[in-house]
């Protein structure tokens, strides 16, 4: 258990549906981020949540939409997603600070199969 | 072209074996460089973390050095055992954009036999 706890661990969805990941971090870290695992690829980047401020990746598609209540909580909306938007979806928190190397603290990660 | 390249792709390694994991980056300015393990259906976990005045750092069996100036890192596994089986990413900061601009390798995928 790293202090970031994701949910669901696996998840199967078809084409039309809509659903939610959930993310939850208990270390008192200031940011929280998503992250996209596909095979043989690196991690990239989807949004970022840090200081309250929302940064994105603009490649990643508007079926995809976080949110974020507050700073332990990160959420996200799944819509009418395609097949190859399978892949692990991975939460990751971090305290911010002035000196730049922060590591990242991971969840496990949800795996996500679009039929 | 990605900036973070790692080498092998995937090795496969006797159980009590050394074995040195290499990467390379072309990030600049540089910030920090961090080797990560993540275990099969796991999220990475952090193993070491080395600035630019720092040649190498040490977790254990795993032994990370850094040459700033060729830009190049390695991760040395000494004395492997089963559980060091899993893929190691390497990730490269870059100076002022903290994690919003990480650079991250695909991986070396290590395999331990017994």
């Amino acid at each position: 258990e790293t202090g970031v706890t994701q949910t669901p661990r696996h998840l199967v969805m078809g084409m039309t549906n809509k659903k939610s990941l959930k993310c939850e971090q208990h270390l008192g870290h200031n940011a929280m981020y998503w992250y996209k695992q596909s095979a043989k690829k690196p991690l990239e980047l989807m949004f970022v949540y840090s200081l309250e401020e929302r940064v994105e990746n603009n490649s990643v598609p508007s079926r995809f939409s976080p949110e974020c209540p507050n700073s332990s909580h990160l959420f996200l909306h799944l819509h009418t997603l395609q097949p190859e938007d399978s892949a692990l979806y991975l939460c990751a928190s971090s305290q911010e600070q002035s000196s730049g190397a922060n590591v990242l603290t991971f969840g496990a990660g949800s795996r996500l199969t679009v039929l | 072209k990605n900036q973070v390249e790692q080498s092998p792709q995937s090795l496969i390694i006797l159980e009590g074996k050394n074995c040195t994991l290499q990467c390379n980056y072309t990030v600049s300015p540089f910030s920090n460089l961090r080797w990560y393990k993540q275990d099969t259906g796991r999220g990475p976990v952090s193993l070491t973390i080395m600035t630019f005045s720092e040649n190498t750092k040490s977790n254990g069996r795993y032994t990370a050095t850094l040459d700033a100036d060729t830009k190049q890192s390695s991760l040395h596994i000494t004395a492997s055992q089963l559980s060091d089986s899993a893929s190691y990413i390497c990730v490269v900061s870059a100076m002022n954009y903290g994690n919003n601009r990480l650079a991250f390798g695909k991986g070396n995928q290590v395999v331990v036999i017994p």
